[in-house]
């Protein structure tokens, strides 16, 4: 099983400041299949970010994801308010499927 | 517009069985592999199962392997997760998503609302 680990587990920020997320996995994973995705409280998740830097539908250019091989990075260029959510990365390049511990990014 | 919708959830005792469903519409839904993944109170997500557009290959995760079943009926645009041998740890919000496309390896692209998972005596 390919183990996602996600840091830092909290980042505190201001709105306007960038946002950089880290998505380190135990081995190698395909850019293919890796996501991110955000997901507020009480709400189901929604995906961001396919095949590790391809925009999912409808979703701002302020949110790019980049990387390769074990090491992939999610980047909110300028924080909104509506922007302060958990972030998870999945890799579904091997069964299971598995997803990272998630980043939590708060208000300053 | 695509939607999903969980039901079927609730409070079950350990050693018992639930079936959830997930009915889906606005897009064609034999064309798409879909998943369950599910979030314990206060955790993160974890993955559970897996099944391919025409329910040909299904996959698991080790977790829930031997004790749940994934099964799909197209001509009813339903997804279905049957869960038996219940643990506490089975505890959880389910989620049903489509997959980007129709076979295992695909990021989610709409996700259903939830259905609560209470696994208690």
């Amino acid at each position: 099983e390919i183990v996602l680990t996600q840091s830092p587990g909290t980042l505190s920020l201001s709105p306007g400041e960038r946002a950089t997320l880290s998505c380190r996995a135990s081995q190698s994973v395909s850019s293919s299949y890796l996501a991110w995705y955000q997901q507020k409280p009480g709400q189901a998740p929604r995906l961001l970010i396919h095949g590790a830097s391809s925009r999912a539908t409808g979703i701002s250019d302020r949110f790019s994801g980049s990387g390769s091989g074990t090491d992939f990075t999610l980047t909110i260029s300028r924080l909104e308010p509506e922007d302060f959510a958990v972030y998870y990365c999945q890799q579904f390049s091997t069964s299971p499927g598995t997803f990272g511990q998630g980043t939590k990014v708060e208000i300053k | 517009q695509v939607q999903l919708v969980e039901s079927g959830g609730g409070v079950v005792q350990p050693g018992r069985s639930l079936r959830l469903s997930c009915a889906a519409s606005g897009f064609t839904f034999s064309k798409y592999g879909m998943d369950w993944v599910r979030q314990a109170p206060g955790k993160g997500l974890e993955w559970v199962a897996v099944i391919l557009y025409d329910g040909s290959n299904k996959y698991y995760a080790d977790s829930v392997k031997g004790r749940f079943t994934i099964s799909r009926d197209n001509s009813k645009n339903t997804l279905y997760l049957q869960m038996n041998s219940l643990r506490a740890e089975d505890t959880a919000v389910y989620y049903c998503a489509k997959g980007r496309g129709g076979g295992s390896y695909n990021a989610l692209d709409y996700w259903g609302q939830g259905t609560l998972v209470t696994v208690s005596s």
